[in-house]
């Protein structure tokens, strides 16, 4: 069974760094796309970066390019996401998802971790 | 700022039929990448709905149905109930911005 466990909620001041992780098991994780969403409180859903482990291919989104990080380690099946300096506008659920299909990239998303919340208060 | 336009609500009674659409143009929908939608619910993450235009994932409900012209995307559920009540997003890949994108979200309500 495919399955995506994330990191817990994190509380961070403005200014903070913060690192957050998505471990795959059930599945060959560095053969697979692993792609991460920002669900904004209220609001709806917006695509960050997309990262293929086995190379650290990684892809931003351009509203998102230059803020966050994305990075792998093979060696334990997880993905991270990391903030060098957070703002307040950061505060909403981040999600790590996977493609229903290994090999297109085009596929639907069929997998997702189970969410993070990250709170950005001063 | 999404690409892909959804209207923001749509509703109707239980066991009527609601479409909705999503809206985008030549460099994503139109370019032939393919649309699919996912029902946003409150906590987890939102499970995919329909996948590559029209097809349903195991266990998803019959009356869930999409279809793709153009530059448009529509998804309809035919029969409405009550647990249908949520927000929908279509998703699809823009060749201009090298990104996935989602379309804006429709909220359901069902009467």
């Amino acid at each position: 069974e495919v399955q995506l466990v994330q990191s817990g909620a994190e509380v961070k001041k403005p200014g903070e760094s913060l690192k957050i992780s998505c471990q795959g098991s059930g599945y060959s994780f560095s053969n697979s796309w692993i792609v991460w969403v920002r669900r904004l409180p209220g609001k709806g859903l917006e695509y960050m970066g997309v990262i293929y482990p086995d190379d650290s291919d990684t892809r931003y989104s351009p509203s998102f390019e230059g803020h966050v990080t994305l990075s792998v380690d093979k060696s334990i099946s997880t993905a991270y996401l990391r903030w060098g300096s957070l703002k307040a506008s950061d505060t909403a659920i981040y999600y790590c998802a996977r493609h229903s299909s290994t090999y297109d990239f085009y596929s639907g998303f069929s997998y997702w971790g189970q969410g993070t919340l990250v709170t950005v208060s001063s | 700022q999404s690409v892909l336009t959804q209207p923001p609500s749509v509703s109707g009674a239980p066991g009527q039929r609601v479409t909705i659409s999503c809206t985008g143009s030549t460099s994503n929908i139109g370019a032939g990448y393919d649309v699919h939608w996912y029902q946003q619910l409150p906590e987890a993450g939102p499970p995919l709905l329909i996948a590559d235009n029209n097809n349903r994932p195991s266990g998803v409900p019959d009356r869930f149905s999409g279809s793709k012209s153009d530059t448009t995307a529509s998804l309809t559920i035919t029969g409405l109930q009550a647990e249908d009540e949520a927000v929908y997003f279509c998703q699809s890949y823009d060749s201009s911005l090298s990104s996935y994108v989602f379309g804006t979200g429709t909220e359901v309500t069902v009467l």
